[in-house]
């Protein structure tokens, strides 16, 4: 089983600054099978990042998503005020099906 | 548009029973991947169980294999999470997610999981 571990626990920015999400995974991980999601406080998850680099539908291109193998970024160039929640990373493995989430980066106002 | 509603959450007694189910509109369910993800009180998001398009593949997270099932009616466009010998380690809030549209098992991680429901609190007390 895959375990998928993301660092920092809390990032503590201001808005207007670069934010760097790492998400780091026990085995290597097809890129395809790589998905970032953002919570709010109180509200639903949304996705953000698919297939370890593609934007989902309606989400800024201030959001980028990179990396390959064991190691995978989330990348927000430029922080709004409603940027300021928890990311989750997460993963499918096909064999048999498993979908991991990590433990997910809070990113606080500083 | 596209949405989940989730219903059957509450509270429930130690090694009880409990179903819930999901409302699904707005696509053509029976195409699509479906998944139940829980989040515990204060806690991260963790995957529980996902069905194919047709039902007829079923995978689940191995703490709650043999006590929980996801079945769907493709014909009421609605997902359900029958949860049995529920423990206090079942407390959360339960979401019902859609998946991709694929009948490929291998391709069941493209795409994300890009539709969530609002969920249904599940919390098991005595």
């Amino acid at each position: 089983e895959i375990v998928l571990t993301q660092s920092p626990g809390t990032l503590s920015l201001s808005p207007g600054e670069r934010a760097t999400l790492s998400c780091r995974a026990s085995q290597s991980v097809p890129s395809s099978y790589l998905a970032w999601y953002q919570q709010k406080p109180g509200q639903t998850p949304r996705l953000l990042i698919y297939g370890a680099s593609s934007r989902a539908t309606g989400i800024p291109d201030r959001f980028s998503g990179s990396g390959s193998g064991t190691d995978f970024t989330l990348t927000i160039s430029r922080l709004e005020p409603e940027d300021f929640a928890v990311y989750y990373c997460q993963q499918y493995g096909a064999s048999p099906p498993l979908f991991t989430f990590g433990p997910g980066t809070k990113i606080d106002i500083k | 548009q596209v949405q989940l509603v989730e219903s059957g959450g509450g509270v429930v007694q130690p090694g009880r029973s409990l179903r819930l189910s999901c409302a699904a509109s707005g696509f053509t369910f029976s195409d699509f991947v479906m998944h139940w993800v829980r989040q515990a009180p204060g806690k991260g998001l963790a995957w529980v169980a996902v069905i194919s398009y047709d039902g007829s593949h079923k995978y689940y997270v191995d703490s709650v294999k043999g006590r929980f099932t996801i079945s769907r009616d493709n014909s009421k466009n609605t997902l359900y999470l029958q949860m049995n010998s529920l423990t206090t380690e079942d407390t959360a809030v339960y979401y019902c997610v859609k998946g991709p549209p694929e009948q490929r098992l291998v391709r069941w991680g493209y795409y994300g999981m890009d539709v969530w429901g609002q969920g249904t609190t599940v919390t098991v007390s005595s």
